[in-house]
């Protein structure tokens, strides 16, 4: 158990649908980042949060938005959903500085 | 931009066979070098990783991982498998000063038959 939590595990929905993906880091780490895996595009990095803060920006979409909140739970929102979103995302969290992540058991969504 | 090259995307031993995966990198400053894996339908977690000093790392589980600067490269090996090694295996590189955002490799399939 890496200490950072994700919920749902499992989503099933349409295409054009919006959904909302939660991650709670481990405790004292102000540092979230999100990744999405899928089978042909490997582990690609998201976006990043420090502190309530965006730090950096990866292969985000413009229909995907994500936002850190105060007791430095994140959530990432993934909007218009297409078949091509049916993938693994992960959540991981850290200090900050450049050292391991820790990561989460992930979120598969499935669109259909 | 860094790039990180992970060559095997599959590969089938059997227990008690020798492993070595290959990772190179792109990148011509100094970086941190991480080994994350993935047991089948677990989240990743860390192997090893080499920030400074000795370039040979030990990792969890029996695992090491040697950095060779002139090649760029930092691979994994482990001397003897199990069939609980049967996991994803990826490599990750982090550019010191730069964002700490890692680049990870596409990732290595492992599959050991008992």
């Amino acid at each position: 158990d890496s200490g950072v939590t994700q919920t749902p595990k499992h989503l099933i929905t349409a295409t054009g649908q919006r959904v909302t993906l939660r991650c709670s880091p481990r405790s004292g780490d102000l540092s979230v980042y999100w990744y999405q895996q899928s089978l042909d595009q490997g582990l690609q990095f998201l976006i990043q949060y420090y502190n309530g803060e965006e730090r950096a920006k990866g292969n985000i979409l413009e229909r995907f938005s994500a936002q850190q909140f105060p007791d430095l739970h994140s959530e990432l929102n993934l909007s218009s959903l297409e078949l091509g979103d049916s993938a693994l995302y992960f959540c991981a969290s850290n200090r900050g500085s450049p050292n391991e992540q820790f990561f989460g058991p992930g979120t598969r969504l499935t669109v259909l | 931009a860094q790039s990180v090259s992970q060559h095997n995307h599959h590969v089938i031993l059997s227990e008690a066979a020798s492993l070595e995966l290959g990772c190179n990198y792109s990148y011509g400053g100094t970086v941190n070098l991480f080994w994350y894996v993935q047991y089948p339908g677990q989240h990743l977690q860390l192997l090893l990783k080499y920030f400074s000093g000795d370039p040979l790392v030990k990792g969890i589980k029996g695992f090491e991982a040697e950095f060779i600067k002139s090649k760029f490269s930092f691979n994994l090996r482990k001397p003897s498998v199990q069939w609980s090694d049967t996991a994803e295996y990826f490599c990750a590189v982090h550019a010191s000063g730069g964002s700490y955002i890692p680049t990870f490799g596409r990732g290595t399939s492992l599959i050991v038959h008992p």
